[in-house]
Formats: C-alpha cells, sequence, structure tokens
C-alpha cells in the first residue's frame, strides 16, 4: 500500500524566507503527484500537479520537483510571505486512488 | 468557471440523528470524491463514483453511511444514525479522470455530533 510521508509536520519561518517542503512515498508506480494548499476551515486548494513523465513544474513564487525512482517531491516557496502561511498537502495518484500525506502547517512570521 | 460546491458548510447535531451532505462537482468532471478529514491529518477516501457508478466504496462505513450520485452529476452523503466519532470535515472532489485528473476540492461540510 502507498504510503506517503511529509516532514516536518510544522514550520515557522521569517518572512522573505526561501524555505521548501518535502513529500515522500513508497511506491513510485505513480501517475502523478499533485500539491494542495489548506487554510483553516476551507477546503484544498490545488497548487501544482506534475504528471509522472514531469520533472517539474512552476507557479509564480512555486516550484514542485518530482523524482520518481528515490520517491520524492518538493515544494520550493521563494521569497515566503505572512499569506503563505497554511498547511500544504501533497497526494500521489496510485491506481485510480489518490494517496494523501498529512502535510506541513506553515507559518510565515511578519 | 464554477468550482465544486458543498452544502452546508456546518452542521451541528446530537447524535443518532440522521444528517445529509451535497455535492455539485465542477461541470464535465465524470469522477467524483468523498473524502472524511480529520483534524491535523489528510482526507481519506469514503467513496469514489464514475458518472453515476459507485466503483470504490470499501472505506465507506455501510451500516450508517450512504451515498448517492443520481444521473452522475450531483450527489448527496448521508450519516444515519450519527455517532460522536462522526466530527469531521466532509469533504467532496471531483476530477476528468481518475488516473491523471487534476483533483479539486469543494469548501467542505464541517460535523459537529454532540
Amino acid at each position: 500500500k502507498q504510503e506517503v510521508t511529509q516532514i516536518p509536520a510544522a514550520l515557522s519561518v521569517p518572512e522573505g524566507e526561501n524555505l521548501v517542503l518535502n513529500c515522500s512515498f513508497t511506491d513510485s508506480a505513480i501517475y502523478n503527484l499533485q500539491w494542495f494548499r489548506q487554510d483553516p476551515g476551507k477546503g484544498l486548494t490545488s497548487l501544482l500537479l506534475i504528471q509522472s513523465s514531469q520533472r517539474e513544474q512552476t507557479s509564480g513564487r512555486l516550484n514542485a520537483s518530482l523524482d520518481k525512482s528515490s520517491g520524492r517531491s518538493t515544494l520550493y516557496i521563494a521569497a515566503s510571505q505572512p499569506g503563505d502561511s497554511a498547511t500544504y498537502l501533497c497526494a500521489v495518484t496510485g491506481f485510480n486512488k489518490f494517496y494523501f500525506g498529512s502535510g506541513t502547517k506553515l507559518n510565515v512570521k511578519p | 468557471e464554477a468550482g465544486v460546491v458543498q452544502s452546508p458548510r456546518y452542521k451541528i447535531i446530537e447524535k443518532k440523528q440522521p444528517v445529509a451532505f451535497w455535492c455539485n462537482p465542477i461541470s464535465g468532471h465524470n469522477t467524483l470524491y468523498w473524502y472524511l478529514q480529520n483534524l491535523g491529518q489528510g482526507p481519506e477516501l469514503l467513496i469514489r463514483y464514475e458518472n453515476e457508478e459507485a466503483v470504490d466504496d470499501s472505506q465507506l462505513p455501510k451500516d450508517r453511511f450512504s451515498a448517492e450520485r443520481l444521473k452522475g452529476v450531483d450527489s448527496t452523503l448521508k450519516i444515519q444514525p450519527a455517532e460522536l466519532g462522526d466530527s469531521a470535515v466532509y469533504l467532496c472532489a471531483s476530477s476528468q479522470g481518475s488516473r491523471t485528473g487534476e483533483l479539486f476540492f469543494g469548501e467542505g461540510s464541517r460535523l459537529t455530533v454532540l
């Protein structure tokens, strides 16, 4: 069974820092990997989708990479802002199923 | 383009009462999911529909939970009777395909059982 792990569970950084969030998965046979953002009391908002044939995707200050062979993905956030404070979750797609990590709770301090 | 719409956003009931949640997916998305999310955890799949067919309901507690997706569009998730442990956020999501499609979520329905 696919297992998805996100470390650290929580992260606090000062505004302006560049940071990396990690996602690891146990089974490299995936179709794609998706990063989400979740604000308190809200649903999940899709940030980036990386197809299994791709190595990375970029959107604004966000860059996500995928290394299937090592079972890892990273989400890079450049020049962090207080508005980036949220929980970030990754999910991998296996055979007709999405497997989610528990998320990294990010706090960006002004 | 409208996103995934869920209602109600919040529901407080006493144990043993019934409750129902409604979801309208993104237009054209044939795959619909219901997830349960507990505080501090990732979503857990309850049921997945391909059009109107429930193709994965292995994690749905069928003694008290039921779901339907009439005409392959809107969906309803019902709990009867509710238990204290059912307090959680119920998330609906949709995608154009279950293998490679991007997943889009609604705002969720937060259930509190007293």
